[in-house]
């Protein structure tokens, strides 16, 4: 089964607009880590926020933030007041446990309209 | 501080030939992971070494991979002989974990992306 599904493979926005983009993970493990990943054209892969399984509230750094959704099972990623510079690939990912490898999702491509 | 470094950044190959990636983690991170992006999936999961000792390698597709972390700094990964399949880009990330825990990121390189001719 697929442990990260990301349903947008493309998706466009408006300069200044929010963008939510959706994540959603399957695991058994109660101890878990999701995570978010913007890799611009240039290929490197930037984090962007992290969430664990027992986190109370929503992560928020800037003008990411993760709309963590837990009996859903989702971590959808909103960005808030998009810029240009935001085009590019975003992955989804998961860490379970004491595992150290990543399960990525097939990502979502984001493009910023001027 | 210099990032995750990988080379070549592109390589283009024949089929049968040998091809030998190289990936310099962070200094002081030892925790090492190879990750590899085919055309149109997800990426998946190759190996991981702690220092110099494979944790996992329950990614490794086949035998034709190998990969070696002398000194538990630099890795490589060797793929002899190449096979058209085997093109993708192939990322490297290192992590240095303090405590057992799913929540510390890695930091990837940029990759290298590898043509199978």
């Amino acid at each position: 089964a697929q442990k990260i599904t990301q349903t947008q493979p493309g998706m466009f926005v408006q300069e200044k607009e929010a963008v939510t983009l959706d994540c959603t993970y399957d695991t058994s493990d109660p101890s878990y880590g999701l995570f978010w990943y913007k890799q611009p054209s240039s290929g490197e892969m930037i984090f962007l926020i992290y969430q664990g399984s027992y986190d109370q509230q929503n992560a928020t750094e800037g003008r990411y933030s993760l709309n963590f959704q837990k009996a859903r099972k989702s971590a959808n990623l909103v960005i808030s007041a998009s810029q240009l510079g935001d085009s590019a690939m975003y992955l989804c990912a998961m860490r379970e446990g004491n595992f150290n490898k990543f399960y990525f999702g097939s990502g979502t491509k984001l493009n910023v309209k001027p | 501080e210099a990032g995750v470094t990988q080379f070549p950044s592109h390589s283009v190959i024949e089929k049968g030939q040998t091809v030998t990636l190289r990936c310099d983690p962070i200094s002081g991170h030892d925790n090492l992971y190879w990750y590899r992006r085919v055309m149109g999936k997800e990426i998946k999961f190759l190996l991981h070494f702690v220092k110099e000792s494979k944790q996992d390698e329950s990614g490794m597709p086949n035998n034709r991979f190998l990969a070696e972390r002398t000194g538990g700094t630099y890795s490589t990964l060797k793929v002899q002989p190449a096979e058209l399949e085997d093109s993708g880009v192939y990322f490297c990330a290192s992590s240095q974990e303090r405590a057992r825990g799913p929540n510390t990121e890695a930091f990837f390189g940029q990759g290298t992306r590898l043509t199978v001719v």
